[in-house]
């Protein structure tokens, strides 16, 4: 039990296009998701908490309106990176349930 | 205060040894404390986790110590196989249900064969 996928598992955009990753809850109901960004040999910081129905909580010196994220239903929170650069290069994961138990597979997006 | 130490930042250890790795943290706050593996390019896994109540906790070939007035917690990796080779964060919870979490810095562990 609680598995969360996470999709996709790599991404490659051009500079200025916006991307979706897309987080899902297969067999439970979460109505608190988090995204993380991990850069290469770091660790992973977190970027928002995803409340379902309501709008997001992002850390501080987290962009709102460059990282979008909408949880529009019990099992589903997706992540768009607008009009995305190079720097937004990165390793996005999702994680939810309680305890720490699971987390995505990850998102390694490219932006060139 | 939100920070998370972990040291050392790499580990290198023979097949058969004890891997350790240690952490600390100064918020009194969190009250629950993961460890997680992860292998290049996947999300993190939880390893083993222990609350401040508890001194010790084993699961297999993982142990966490616990030390609350110290702040100070760590992981041992008994019988080490170049399998557990994987950079391992421990990391604290700073709300009642274990899911908004801040993480230490990792350490790199290689278990030579």
């Amino acid at each position: 039990g609680a598995v969360v996928s996470q999709h996709p598992s790599w991404v490659i955009c051009k500079s200025g296009t916006s991307v979706k990753i897309e987080c899902r809850s297969l067999d439970f109901q979460a109505t608190t998701m988090f995204w993380y960004r991990q850069f290469p040999k770091q660790s992973l910081m977190l970027m928002a908490t995803s409340n379902e129905g309501s709008k997001a909580t992002y850390e501080q010196g987290v962009e709102k309106d460059k990282f979008l994220i909408n949880h529009a239903s019990l099992t589903l929170s997706t992540l768009t990176v607008t009009s995305a650069h190079p720097e937004d290069s990165s390793f996005y994961i999702c994680s939810a349930g309680s305890y720490g138990y699971t987390f995505g597979s990850g998102t390694r997006l490219t932006v060139v | 205060q939100q920070q998370v130490k972990q040291s050392p930042q790499s580990l290198i250890v023979q097949k058969g040894g004890i891997s350790i790795i240690n952490c600390a943290y100064e918020n009194t706050a969190f009250d629950y404390f993961p460890w997680y593996q992860q292998f290049p390019g996947k999300g993190p896994a939880l390893l083993i986790a222990i609350r401040p109540d508890v001194s010790e906790k084993k699961e297999g070939r993982f142990t966490i110590s616990f030390n609350k007035s110290a702040k100070q917690f760590s992981l041992h990796i008994m019988d080490s196989q170049p399998g557990d080779s994987a950079t391992y964060f421990c990391a604290a919870s700073r709300d009642n249900y274990g899911q908004n979490f801040v993480f230490g810095p990792g350490t790199r562990l290689s278990v030579l064969p």
